[in-house]
C-alpha cells in the first residue's frame, strides 16, 4: 500500500542550525502538507503546497521555514536557523485531486533543538 | 478563528467496554469534520469523517454524528479491543481550504 516516508525520524540539533526535513508523498498525489506538534500541545498546520508554490501557510510558518520539491519526488521543510520552541514533532502529509478530504500522513520526524 | 477540542487523556478502559471521546468545535462556517487515529509508531490515519450537519461517519465499528446544534462530533465505539489503542485526533476543514484544524488529540488505552 502506498505511504508517505519521512526521513529522518529523529534529530537533535544545536540551536542556531539549519535544519532539513524530509518526505516522499504518495507518487500521484498532488497536494502536499506540513504539520508539527509540540509535546502534549495540538497538531498544527504549517504550510500546503500545491502546482511548485505555497497555496496557504500558517502564522507559524515565518521567514526562518521554507518549502521545496526539488525533485519529482521529495518535498522538504528547511528551518534555517532553529529556535529551542521549533522543538516538535514534524509530521508531512499529501492527498490527491479528488475532494475526498483525505490527507495521508507520514510517521513523523521528531526534532530535538538543544 | 476555528478551533477544535477534545476530551483530556489518557482514557483507559477495560476491552469491550464502551467508548465516548468528546469533540467539540468552532467554526465561522459549515466545516467538514474528521476523525484521525495514530497507532503506535505510525503516522495519522483517517478514520471517518462527515461532510454536514445529521451526517454519520462510520469505520471499524467506530461512529460520529455530525451535531450543528451542539458543535460536536462525538467518537463512539460499542466495544473497543486492545488494538484499538492509540492517539484519536479530532479535526475539520473547509471544502477548498485542505488545511486540517485539529484537536490535541486523546490517548486510549484499552487493557485486556
Amino acid at each position: 500500500e502506498p505511504e508517505v516516508t519521512q526521513t529522518p525520524s529523529h534529530q537533535v540539533t544545536q540551536m542556531g542550525q539549519e535544519v532539513i526535513l524530509r518526505c516522499v508523498p504518495i507518487s500521484n498525489h498532488l497536494y502536499f502538507y506540513w504539520y508539527r506538534q509540540i509535546l502534549g500541545q495540538k497538531v498544527e498546520f504549517l504550510v500546503s503546497f500545491y502546482n511548485n508554490e505555497i497555496s496557504e501557510k500558517s502564522e507559524i510558518f515565518d521567514d526562518q521555514f521554507s518549502v521545496e520539491r526539488p525533485d519529482g519526488s521529495n518535498f522538504t521543510l528547511k528551518i534555517r536557523s532553529t529556535k529551542l520552541e521549533d522543538s516538535a514533532m514534524y509530521f508531512c502529509a499529501s492527498r490527491d485531486r479528488g475532494d475526498t478530504g483525505e490527507l495521508f500522513f507520514g510517521e513523523g520526524s521528531r526534532l530535538t533543538v538543544l | 478563528g476555528d478551533s477544535v477540542t477534545q476530551m483530556e487523556g489518557p482514557v483507559t478502559l477495560s476491552e469491550e467496554a464502551f467508548l465516548t471521546i468528546n469533540c467539540t468545535y468552532t467554526a465561522t462556517g459549515y466545516p467538514s469534520l474528521f476523525w484521525y487515529v495514530q497507532y503506535p509508531g505510525e503516522g495519522l490515519q483517517l478514520l471517518l469523517k462527515a461532510t454536514k450537519a445529521d451526517d454519520k461517519g462510520s469505520n471499524k465499528g467506530f461512529e460520529a454524528t455530525y451535531r450543528k446544534e451542539t458543535t460536536s462530533f462525538h467518537l463512539e465505539k460499542g466495544s473497543v479491543q486492545v488494538s484499538d489503542s492509540a492517539v484519536y485526533f479530532c479535526a475539520l476543514a473547509y471544502t477548498g481550504r485542505r488545511a486540517l484544524t485539529f484537536g490535541s488529540g486523546t490517548r486510549l488505552q484499552v487493557q485486556p
